[in-house]
């Protein structure tokens, strides 16, 4: 069975500083994989998904830039993080083959910004 | 472009009531529609999805939702709610852009489940 992972759970950071979030998923090859952000009181919305290693597509402009060294593994990166960056973080992967389109999604970060 | 609705941000029921989840969409093709759960601080685990087989969608949990094209609605239902089942609830629509598969979400039902 497929797994996915994210960490680290919570996560407290000044502004200003460098953020690192890694989301892995095991169980399956060639994955599309997505990283979502859930303001409070709000759904949520789409910050970059990618295809296959090296490929991210940008669907917001914003403080954050997304990389995808392995084919299971997915990084959401920032150099100066901004309060408005505060927020509930979540990755999910889905296949790419067989029309399937559902996506599973991991049990987020949790980033609050001071 | 496709869109959802979640027309009510706060349901309360009783424990052992029905529940109603109300969503209205919005897409240029047929759709594909899921209903996601959210439990505090936790991530979203799909409770069902509809991809123009069935109407009626059967989920986990003993949840269910009806697809109606004449009324652009996929609302969600469970015939006798249970405490455990208090949690945000999302309806989504499927979107394709690029070769990935883009998910719009609508911005969640809150449901409170009261002795």
């Amino acid at each position: 069975s497929q797994t996915i992972h994210q960490w680290p759970a919570t996560l407290v950071q000044p502004v200003g500083s460098p953020l690192s979030l890694e989301c892995t998923v095991e169980g399956t090859s060639n994955p599309n994989l997505y990283w979502y952000r859930q303001a409070a009181g709000r759904g949520l919305q789409l910050l970059f998904y990618s295809v296959g290693i090296g490929q991210i597509s940008s669907e917001v402009p914003q403080n954050l830039s997304a990389s995808r060294p392995q084919d299971r593994q997915f990084i959401l990166s920032s150099k100066k993080l901004l309060l408005s960056d505060s927020g509930f973080y979540l990755c999910a992967w889905g296949r790419t083959s067989g029309g399937s389109d559902t996506q599973y999604f991991g049990p987020g970060t949790r980033l609050t910004v001071l | 472009a496709q869109s959802v609705t979640q027309l009510d941000s706060h349901v309360s029921v009783s424990e052992g009531t029905p529940v109603l989840l109300r969503c209205n969409y919005s897409s240029s093709y047929s759709p594909s529609l899921f209903w996601y759960v959210q439990h505090p601080n936790k991530g979203l685990q799909l409770l069902l999805k509809y991809t123009s087989a069935a109407t009626l969608v059967k989920g986990i949990n003993g949840f269910e939702a009806e697809f109606k094209k004449s009324e652009t609605s996929f609302h969600l239902t469970k015939p006798s709610a249970h405490m455990s089942d208090a949690a945000e609830y999302f309806c989504v629509v499927r979107g394709i852009t690029g070769g990935g598969n883009k998910l719009t979400f609508g911005t969640g039902t809150q449901l409170k489940v009261e002795l």
